[in-house]
């Protein structure tokens, strides 16, 4: 299975400010998503990020908020830019190393906005 | 995407076999049954999953009615560390598909 990495674990952060989070996988995968997980909720996609295009936005959310990167199989970025406290979260990369295969996550970036 | 709909909340005792049911009725011809639980505090962990037959691993056995319904997962023996929520999610097949997560079932195991 793959494993994720992915940084920072946790910040607190001023509103207004942008955060930048990087997802890093031990092997080359096809897929990669972006999740959201607002406090005592369930995950909600953000989007799927595409290596080499721009990536795939799930309604309600929009690049400028969210811009994502995808550079190579292995690595992808999610930023969370002007940020209010609505955006207090945990933010979870996932991958499945090829379709129809199951997903496997991160362990998540808990985001609190100040 | 077929919807799912579980219990909110279960209790099962440590040892004992802990029967989560999903039902998702709407379910198309070309639909997995994927379950995965989310531990506190972690990332969702990826249990079985399933199209038509009955499905076993290490982890927990997935029975899947013949008319595809509705199915149960089970976890034979369950430990205090099985308490988790756990997500039944049905996805296409052959397709970049999403996994949409609901509210899941949040299983608590006890002495």
């Amino acid at each position: 299975s793959a494993v994720i990495s992915q940084k920072p674990s946790r910040d607190i952060c001023q509103r207004g400010t942008s955060l930048t989070i990087q997802c890093q996988v031990d092997s080359q995968v096809t897929m990669m998503f972006w999740y959201r997980q607002q406090p005592g909720q369930s995950l909600t996609l953000i989007a799927t990020a595409n290596q080499g295009s721009e990536a795939t936005y799930e309604s309600g959310f929009v690049i400028d908020k969210f811009p994502i990167s995808r550079p190579n199989l292995t690595f992808s970025t999610l930023t969370v830019s002007n940020m209010s406290p609505e955006d207090s979260s945990i933010y979870l990369c996932s991958v499945e190393e090829a379709r129809d295969t199951e997903a496997f996550f991160g362990q998540g970036t808990r985001l609190t906005v100040v | 995407d077929a919807k799912t709909t579980q219990p909110t909340s279960m209790d099962c005792a440590e040892g004992r076999a802990a029967n989560l049911p999903c039902n998702h009725s709407t379910i198309s011809g070309n639909e997995y049954v994927y379950w995965y639980r989310q531990i506190h505090s972690q990332g969702p962990q990826y249990i079985i999953h399933g199209l038509k037959n009955n499905e076993t691993n290490e982890m927990a056995s997935l029975i899947i009615t013949e008319d595809r319904k509705s199915s149960t997962l089970i976890l034979p023996h369950a430990t205090l560390r099985d308490t988790a929520v756990y997500y039944c999610i049905v996805r296409p097949t052959g397709t970049a598909s999403k996994l949409t997560f609901g509210t899941g079932t949040r299983l608590q195991v006890t002495l």
